[in-house]
């Protein structure tokens, strides 16, 4: 059983366009996060949710857009994409207050042509 | 300057060396130290955990973080190929936002 998992594992669009991204852990953890990897390997936290909360939210365009329906899923939504949105996003999921480990998802390679 | 600070490598050793990757951050809050292994097209998985300064071994892998240089190190004895994937340092303080290093691409050749 896959413990994080996003939809879709590619996405290739083109500039201008809206799209989704969608996040499920069946792990029971309370707190889920939003990671952009660019080409360069840098991981960069952008959102994170617990208990449906927003707990962070970075320095991030506000055409990114996270929701978070129930514990178990988050989901990111980009309006009007542009080129440097082209990245690896990560899901992630812990339980606060429990063992430090966050748990990623396989990631969603977005390019945006 | 970057809060945590690590060298992109990549690093290539033969099989069987003993390797050390490391990181340097410049934040004083941080006190939760992690390492994270990332194989190419998978997500971060969880290698070591340290809380404050000290050691911490695991089967073939020691972390060491000394605070007062706020320096952190990741020692892998006896390398094998499998090994080759690229290391995340990563870091908080009492917060829940964990700060990542720009990761090192470690290749084992056999």
């Amino acid at each position: 059983d896959t413990a994080v998992s996003q939809t879709p594992k590619y996405l290739v669009t083109q500039m201008g366009n809206d799209k989704s991204i969608k996040c499920e852990q069946n792990l029971g953890h309370d707190t889920m996060y939003w990671y952009k990897q660019d080409s360069k390997k840098f991981l960069k936290i952008m959102f994170s949710y617990n208990n449906k909360e927003l707990i962070i939210n970075e320095t991030v365009p506000n055409r990114f857009s996270p929701k978070s329906p129930d514990k178990a899923h988050l989901n990111l939504h980009i309006n009007s994409l542009e080129l440097g949105d082209s990245a690896v996003y990560f899901c992630a999921s812990r339980l606060l207050g429990g063992e430090e480990t966050q748990y990623f998802g396989p990631g969603t390679r977005l390019l945006v042509l | 300057q970057k809060e945590v600070e690590q060298d992109p490598g990549p690093l290539s050793v033969p099989e069987g060396a003993i390797v050390s990757l490391n990181c340097t951050y410049s934040n004083s809050a941080f006190q939760y130290f992690m390492w994270y292994r990332q194989y190419s097209r998978k997500g971060p998985e969880l290698l070591m955990y340290t809380y404050s300064s000290g050691n911490k071994e695991d089967g073939r892998f020691t972390a060491q973080v000394d605070k007062s240089s706020k320096y952190i190190s990741l020692f892998i004895r006896d390398s094998q190929p499998s090994d080759s994937a690229t290391y995340l340092c990563a870091m908080r303080g009492y917060g829940n936002k964990l700060v990542f290093g720009a990761g090192t691409i470690l290749r084992v050749k056999s």
